[in-house]
């Protein structure tokens, strides 16, 4: 059962636009939720977190929105550059369960310049 | 600085073969992650380990084993491979709560 959900496979946005990856999630006590972008034959690279004490989080061009009782979180990208096109995963864990993340199915985004 | 290095990059098992996957860190990082990629599916984490000497058993761990008796290493074992453990297996470490550098996966495929 995917407790960690991205339910768009793939996104492509214009170069200089801003991008917006969407993940939901199903298990309310998830409190701490990470974003990672993977190149082709490449292992994930860390992006961004919050924590759930937090509804938003900025670093540089990378923002994270957490919406808690939507159980939902968006990375948004402003502005897209074409080195950006990379899969985007979003992951939650929940307190008390060790170093446990639960990863989304990932989001293919293509930035066109 | 090597940051987290995997070895081998590709291997073809038969069904019933042992092999080990190696993972390697030079950041002296605590924490260190095995997790595997199928297609259409997110990481999954096998087994992870919190420090030297110390292995915890994650989401997927049955048919795996691990061993972390170096600070800088962490093993990965396959026993008795089977078809279903073909995949693209990553290891990650970090000193922070959440994995934070992966290396570059090791593609895994059992005949």
């Amino acid at each position: 059962d995917q407790q960690v959900k991205q339910n768009s496979p793939s996104l492509s946005v214009q170069e200089g636009r801003i991008s917006i990856l969407n993940c939901d999630y199903t298990n309310s006590m998830f409190d701490y939720f990470l974003w990672y972008k993977k190149y082709p034959a490449e292992g994930p690279t860390f992006l961004i977190s919050i924590s759930s004490i937090k509804d938003k989080n900025e670093d540089g061009r990378f923002t994270v929105f957490l919406n808690k009782s939507a159980k939902h979180l968006s990375l948004h990208i402003v502005p897209s550059q074409p080195g950006d096109s990379a899969v985007y995963f979003c992951a939650a864990s929940a307190p008390n369960t060790g170093n446990q993340f639960y990863f989304g199915t990932g989001t293919s985004l293509t930035v066109i310049p | 600085n090597a940051g987290v290095t995997q070895t081998p990059k590709f291997r073809v098992l038969k069904t019933g073969q042992s092999m080990t996957l190696l993972c390697a860190q030079d950041m002296n990082h605590e924490y260190m992650y095995w997790y595997r990629q199928d297609p259409g599916m997110g990481l999954r984490l096998i087994h992870y380990s919190v420090g030297e000497g110390t292995t915890a058993k994650g989401e997927v761990p049955d048919g795996y084993n691990v061993s972390r008796l170096k600070k800088q290493n962490f093993l990965l074992g396959l026993e008795s491979a089977a078809p279903s453990q073909t995949s693209v297996y990553f290891c990650a470490s970090s000193n922070r709560k959440h994995p934070e550098y992966f290396g570059p996966g090791t593609r895994l495929l059992v005949l």
